[in-house]
């Protein structure tokens, strides 16, 4: 069984290109949550997405950050016109339910974002 | 607003020794959960134990304990004759519900623990 896959493993832009992650939740698994590393720190928490909707996105940037989670395919997390601020870890985590009381969330290897 | 803290920012210890991370948490909610996670050096996350609010029995995984006390709001754990495939960076989550019910996990800054040969 498959866990969270997440491509590229590693992302170089420079200075105004756009970066897309994508995420590839466990089989089975129809919640994906986004969540931000910066160097040193501990995660935090983006944006969580159902299959073609979005739940919760009061962790994401309002501007240059977009997510989504179509009905075929994996899950992505686009940035516009990234700057040196965006790098950092960007990890992925899947989970079978949303619910608090049943869940776990497992988490893919995770994208790191280089800005030059 | 829920908040995780892990003030040991790194530790070391040499090879064989036991070594105890601490974590504090805080949340308004009495249902939640407690999490630990392991970073290696490769960089992805290591799902280590779930605990809930209610359950208060400390757990023993192998080498790893888990002491829970509510009264204190901590969650430490504890590696058992360290070794140095234990280096990485260890941190604590603690999940509320989120507006629609959902799991809303608050992560600390993570201790990174350096295992010495």
């Amino acid at each position: 069984n498959a866990g969270v896959m997440q491509n590229p493993r590693h992302l170089v832009r420079r200075r105004g290109q756009e970066a897309r992650l994508r995420c590839s939740p466990m089989k089975g698994h129809s919640h994906v949550y986004w969540y931000r590393q910066l160097p040193e720190e501990g995660l935090k928490f983006m944006v969580y997405l159902q299959k073609e909707n979005i739940i919760d996105e009061s962790g994401m940037p309002k501007e240059r950050f977009s997510a989504e989670f179509p009905k075929e395919g994996p899950s992505i997390l686009r940035i516009q016109q990234v700057v040196r601020g965006d790098s950092a870890a960007y990890f992925c985590a899947s989970s079978a339910r949303g619910s608090l009381f049943t869940d776990t969330q497992y988490f893919g290897p995770g994208t790191r974002l280089t800005v030059l | 607003a829920q908040k995780v803290t892990q003030a040991q920012t790194e530790i070391s210890v040499v090879e064989k020794e036991d070594v105890t991370l601490d974590c504090v948490y805080e949340t308004r909610d009495t249902t939640y959960y407690l999490f630990w996670y392991k970073q290696p050096p490769s960089g992805e996350l290591v799902f280590l134990i779930r605990r809930n609010s209610f359950d208060e029995q400390n757990e023993i995984s192998g080498r790893y304990s888990w002491n829970f006390q509510k009264s204190t709001s901590s969650f430490n754990f504890t590696i058992t004759a360290s070794q140095v495939v234990d280096s990485a960076v260890y941190f604590c989550a603690l999940s509320e519900a989120g507006s629609g019910g959902y799991q809303k996990v608050t992560f600390g800054t993570g201790t990174k623990l350096q295992v010495i040969p």
